[in-house]
């Protein structure tokens, strides 16, 4: 089985539509991050959260909310799709310091339409 | 500015070639560096990494890196490459300017094609 996984791996939704992607790990990393990825620009950084308590916006926040409901678990909402949000999201885990390694998911894609 | 920079966006080599994947940063004090590999339809995976000493670094897959302070580069490479090697290449760094906020930054990427 996989270490991080992502649901759903892809959807379609229509503008001001919630949505919710979410992400478990079973690695057992306190650190867990959500990336956006778009052709060009690499991936960049919505939101992380050192542990459960600890929540941080990234360099792109806006429009994005997260939830950390458990140490494994780590949810991405968009309140009010726009379809300038789509685009392959991923989620990723790490054990911190300075040297960590990001282990990813799959990714989920998301259009919005 | 702070930033990491991988001037090619797209390579094609000849299966067996030698390849070699350009990054660039720029940052105060010499960051802490990656290299990690996003087969089509995967997430990333980290190929090496860098933070001190031996300036050639060995990772997965036959890839090694050379950390460069004087040209502010940490370079991918790879004797002889290998048509599974085809997908997109992202160096990142963490700034080390102390603390604790350890955050990746991704270069743009650099999409290899290798042909047959």
């Amino acid at each position: 089985d996989a270490d991080v996984t992502q649901t759903p791996r892809n959807r379609i939704t229509k503008t001001g539509k919630r949505i919710m992607l979410e992400c478990s790990q079973t690695k057992g990393h306190d650190r867990m991050y959500w990336y956006r990825q778009d052709p060009g620009l690499g991936l960049r950084l919505i939101y992380y959260s050192f542990d459960v308590k600890d929540i941080n916006k990234g360099e792109i926040s806006d429009g994005y909310s997260v939830s950390r409901q458990a140490q494994a678990k780590f949810s991405l909402s968009l309140e009010s799709a726009i379809p300038n949000q789509t685009a392959l999201y991923f989620c990723a885990t790490s054990t911190g310091g300075v040297m960590e390694t990001q282990y990813f998911g799959p990714g989920t894609r998301l259009l919005v339409l | 500015a702070q930033s990491v920079t991988q001037p090619d966006i797209h390579i094609t080599v000849s299966e067996g070639a030698s390849l070699e994947l350009r990054c660039n940063y720029s940052y105060g004090a010499t960051p802490y560096l990656f290299w990690y590999v996003q087969s089509p339809g995967q997430g990333l995976q980290l190929l090496l990494k860098y933070f001190s000493g031996d300036t050639l670094v060995q990772g997965i897959k036959g890839f090694e890196a050379e950390f460069k302070r004087s040209q502010s580069s940490f370079n991918l490479r790879k004797p002889s490459v290998h048509w599974s090697d085809a997908a997109e290449y992202f160096c990142a760094v963490v700034p080390n300017s102390g603390g604790s906020n350890y955050k990746l930054t991704f270069g743009k990427g650099t999409l290899l094609t290798v042909n047959p």
